[in-house]
């Protein structure tokens, strides 16, 4: 079983509906983050959190807002889904908490959730 | 505006050559660079690692050099092979809290 599990893979829905992406994680970290990709855009953070009580925005929240319901979860939503919002999302996890130069600096990704919005 | 950049969208390179993937950013106050390497219907996964003290680290056929003056940074991959055939993202942090990724460069490793 994959360690950062994303439900559901592949989603397509209708604009002005609520989706909800989740996200879960059995590695125990702290840190969860969720991206999406663009076609040449890369990977930019929509929202992360260092812990259950620790919410903050990215580069790109106008339109998320997203939810941690315990360590191992972290859903994302969408109040009224719009086109623009079509990408594939991530999630990730890690467990750095402050830079050494042992540190990697590792995420850990899911596969992805593609969402189309018509 | 973007503050990692990829400027090559793509890159082909013959089986047991050299490829050699670029990242350029803006943000003097990175101090740690990651490259990723993504399939398709998969998540990025993560490849090797700098850090600002360093301008060089080797693993296996992977090596990542840093040139901070220059704000640039580069992936050699020697030799290539079919496997290698991926997106590869550079990311970078300034405090490991937020990572920073490019838009990615797609490698493909003819045989």
């Amino acid at each position: 079983d994959a360690d950062v599990t994303q439900t559901p893979r592949n989603r397509i829905t209708k604009t002005g509906k609520r989706i909800m992406l989740e996200c879960s994680q059995t590695k125990g970290h702290d840190r969860m983050y969720w991206y999406r990709q663009d076609p040449g855009l890369g990977l930019r953070l929509i929202y992360y959190s260092f812990d259950v009580k620790d919410i903050n925005k990215g580069e790109i929240s106008d339109g998320y807002s997203v939810s941690r319901q315990a360590q191992a979860k972290f859903s994302l939503s969408l109040e009224s889904a719009i086109p623009n919002q079509t990408a594939l999302y991530f999630c990730a996890t890690s467990d750095l908490s402050t830079g050494t130069e042992e540190n990697t600096g590792e995420l850990f990704f899911g596969e992805g959730s593609r969402l189309t919005v018509l | 505006d973007q503050q990692v950049k990829q400027n090559s969208p793509s890159l082909s390179v013959q089986e047991g050559r050299i490829s050699i993937l670029n990242c350029d950013y803006t943000n003097s106050m990175f101090d740690y660079f990651l490259w990723y390497k993504k399939y398709p219907a998969e998540g990025p996964t993560f490849l090797i690692s700098i850090s600002s003290i360093k301008d060089k680290n080797e693993d296996g056929r992977f090596t990542v050099f840093l040139n901070k003056s220059a704000k640039h940074l580069s992936l050699h991959i020697v030799p290539s092979q079919p496997g290698d055939s991926a997106v590869y993202f550079c990311a970078a942090s300034a405090d490991f809290n937020k990572f920073y990724f490019g838009s990615g460069t797609k490698l493909n490793v003819k045989p």
